[in-house]
């Protein structure tokens, strides 16, 4: 059964730095991995997915890799602002299914 | 620039009533989702479909019901409320499913069994 854990659990940053949220999974035959962003009594908003096949995707200040073979992702977030305060998830795809599997989302706050 | 709306935004039941969280998405999409998200958890798919009249279980399905009659509405039906079903309902959407495009979330529904 596919696992997905998310470390840490919640993050606090000073306004402009880089932080790095991790993202492991247990069954390595996943069809494609998905960032989203959750802020408080939203839904949640598709950041970035990369396929199984690629290592990484960007978008703007945001840059997420995948290194499926040992079930990992991480998403690489720079000069932090107070805007991008929200919870983190990931969720991964496994190869001929509808479900996403997710992660519980790590909570980060950055202060001004 | 609607996307995916969902109704009510919140909700309080008894023990044993039902309801219906209705889900509308305008994007013209096929692929159409319930998901349940409980306090500091992931979400977990209940139902999903595929298309107008497919429908097919996630998850989490028991105590729930869905259909699809139209491409845009995709209601979740609690027949018999029970506490373990409070929780925050998200319904998504997308043109090519999971393994395609991602998935576009409505605000949700947080819905409270007393």
């Amino acid at each position: 059964k596919q696992e997905v854990t998310q470390i840490p659990a919640a993050l606090s940053v000073p306004e402009g730095e880089n932080l790095v949220l991790n993202c492991s999974f247990t069954d390595s035959a996943i069809y494609n991995l998905q960032w989203f962003r959750q802020d408080p009594g939203k839904g949640l908003t598709s950041l970035l997915l990369i396929q199984s096949s690629q290592r990484e995707q960007t978008s703007g200040r945001l840059n997420a890799s995948l290194d499926k073979s040992s079930g990992r992702s991480t998403l690489y977030i720079a000069a932090s602002q107070p805007g991008d305060s929200a919870t983190y998830l990931c969720a991964v795809t496994q190869g001929g299914s509808e479900k996403l599997v997710f992660g519980k989302g790590t909570k980060l706050t950055v202060n001004p | 620039n609607a996307g995916v709306t969902q109704t009510p935004k919140f909700r309080i039941l008894k023990i044993g009533q039902s309801m219906t969280l209705q889900c509308t998405q305008d994007m013209n999409h096929n692929y159409m989702y319930w998901y349940r998200q409980d306090p500091g958890m992931g979400l977990k798919l209940i139902y999903y479909s595929v298309g107008a009249g497919i429908t097919d279980k996630g998850e989490v399905p028991n105590g729930y019901n869905v259909s699809r009659s139209t491409t845009e509405d995709f209601p979740l039906r609690l027949e018999l409320a029970a506490p373990s079903q409070t929780s925050v309902y998200f319904c998504a959407s997308s043109q090519q499913g999971a393994i395609g495009q991602p998935q576009h979330f409505g605000d949700g529904t947080r819905l409270s069994i007393l």
